[in-house]
């Protein structure tokens, strides 16, 4: 089992470029997170998904959408980044209720 | 609002003594407390939780302790040892939104020297 990963570790963007992260988990859960870490900061959910067509938002949605079209993906794109969105991102995914969630390694983002 | 938070932003200890982590919460309503560890680098990972209606929780040289009355989260790490170095966050769920939120505080870091 690899458990959560994440591509890719680390990225550089220019302000208003895109891009998509993704992340895939090989336990069969029903439900996978994004989140964003800032430096000093706990975790902040951006969005979640409790199953493979169905998404929502969590505490930090704006600038970013997310896509679950398989169950083991889900995916966090920003359409036009901003310097504001420079950030560790990392994805989860956990049983439908179940505390415990598994985490990714992250991805350092950083807009310029 | 909701909100977790902590006493302490960083904790050094000598290798062998115990640890105590603590973490203040807001929201009366929460259903479950966590404890995260994350290692430089890496993403969080889970050590215990205790649900809202607990005092009390053991597990392999931790406890965690809840006191809802001053609405109070604590760590207890018997015998640090060197590998326990990272930053401990403590998480509150609510589940009132329909599915498990996971609410997380700043972080501790504790340093273990030998």
């Amino acid at each position: 089992n690899a458990g959560v990963t994440q591509t890719p570790k680390f990225r550089v963007l220019k302000t208003g470029q895109s891009m998509t992260l993704l992340c895939a988990q090989d336990m069969n859960h029903e439900y996978m997170y994004w989140y964003r870490q800032d430096p000093g900061m706990g975790l902040r959910l951006i969005h979640y998904s409790v199953g493979e067509g169905t998404t929502a938002k969590g505490e930090v949605p704006d600038g970013y959408n997310v896509s679950r079209l398989k169950k083991q993906n889900f995916l966090l794109g920003l359409e036009s980044a901003a310097p504001s969105q420079t950030s560790v991102y990392f994805c989860a995914s956990s049983q439908a209720g179940v505390n415990e969630q598994f985490f990714g390694p992250g991805t350092r983002l950083t807009v310029l | 609002g909701e909100s977790v938070g902590l006493h302490l932003p960083t904790l050094s200890v000598q290798e062998g003594d115990n640890s105590i982590i603590n973490c203040a919460y807001s929201n009366s309503a929460s259903d479950y407390f966590i404890w995260y560890k994350q290692e430089s680098g890496k993403g969080p990972q889970f050590i215990i939780d205790i649900r809202s209606n607990m005092d009390k929780r053991q597990g392999q040289r931790v406890t965690v302790l809840l006191n809802k009355t001053v609405k109070h989260l604590s760590l207890q790490i018997a015998a640090t040892q060197p590998g326990d170095s990272a930053v401990y966050f403590c998480a509150e769920i609510n589940s009132s939104g329909g599915y498990n939120k996971l609410i997380f505080g700043a972080g501790t870091r504790l340093a273990v020297h030998p």
